[in-house]
């Protein structure tokens, strides 16, 4: 089974500053590691994903992520944040079982991002 | 053609009712999730099928709950006997295949338990 703590439920922060987003997660078997956000009335979007390689990944929006196995950590960080990022941000885990994985996310409990003007 | 829809948008049922939820993915897609979002949480699994086969319905928190996909398009949820705890967020999301291929959300029915 796999579980997900995202560590901060609010996080506000003052447009054009740094933010980041932290993320843990806990499984017994390999997995994939994504970030979703959800704009108020809509779906959830695709971020960014990690499957494999460089630890380093780059999504839409200038939000970029850092897999650390050691630590069991996939945080969500953005140099410069604009008004428009102000939105609840998922971080989701799939069990990576060789190629015969279908997918089923586990979510952590979201955070809220409000950027101030 | 467009992304994921689901209909309806929003339902108030009262206790004791059943309801159906609809789900349409996106043209092509093999696979369809369903999941449920209680308010403040994140979404939470509920089931899935690969075509019209449903391979894992492990998130189902109860008998009361049903889903169907019977020409591998398509998706319901259906709902027996609705509790004010079923009041939630169900998200309906469909990918091209397995875990490497993105799934795309619909906006989700909101669920109100009377």
């Amino acid at each position: 089974a796999q579980s997900v703590t995202q560590l901060d439920s609010q996080v506000p922060v003052f447009e054009e500053a740094p933010v980041e987003l932290r993320c843990n997660y806990s499984s017994s078997v390999s997995v994939y590691l994504f970030w979703y956000v959800q704009y108020p009335n809509q779906g959830l979007q695709l971020l960014l994903k990690y499957l494999s390689g460089s630890t380093l990944v780059k999504g839409i929006n200038g939000f970029e992520a850092e897999f650390n196995k050691s630590q069991t950590s996939f945080h969500l960080r953005k140099p410069s944040v604009h008004i428009s990022d102000t939105a609840e941000y998922f971080c989701a885990v799939s069990p990576n079982a060789g190629g015969t994985s279908y997918g089923k996310l586990t979510f952590g409990q979201g955070t809220i991002l409000t950027v101030h003007p | 053609g467009a992304g994921v829809s689901q209909s309806p948008r929003y339902k108030v049922a009262k206790r004791g009712q059943d309801v159906a939820l609809r789900c349409d993915p996106i043209s092509g897609h093999v696979s369809l999730f369903w999941y449920q979002q209680a308010l403040g949480q994140g979404p939470e699994f509920l089931t899935y099928f690969q075509n019209e086969a449903q391979l894992d319905k492990s998130g189902l928190p109860s008998d009361r709950f049903f889903a169907e996909r019977p020409e591998g398009s398509v998706s319901t949820l259906k709902i027996q006997r609705t509790q004010q705890e079923d009041s939630a967020v169900y998200l309906c999301a469909s990918s091209w295949g397995l875990a490497t291929y993105e799934q795309y959300f619909g906006p989700g029915t909101r669920l109100t338990v009377t």
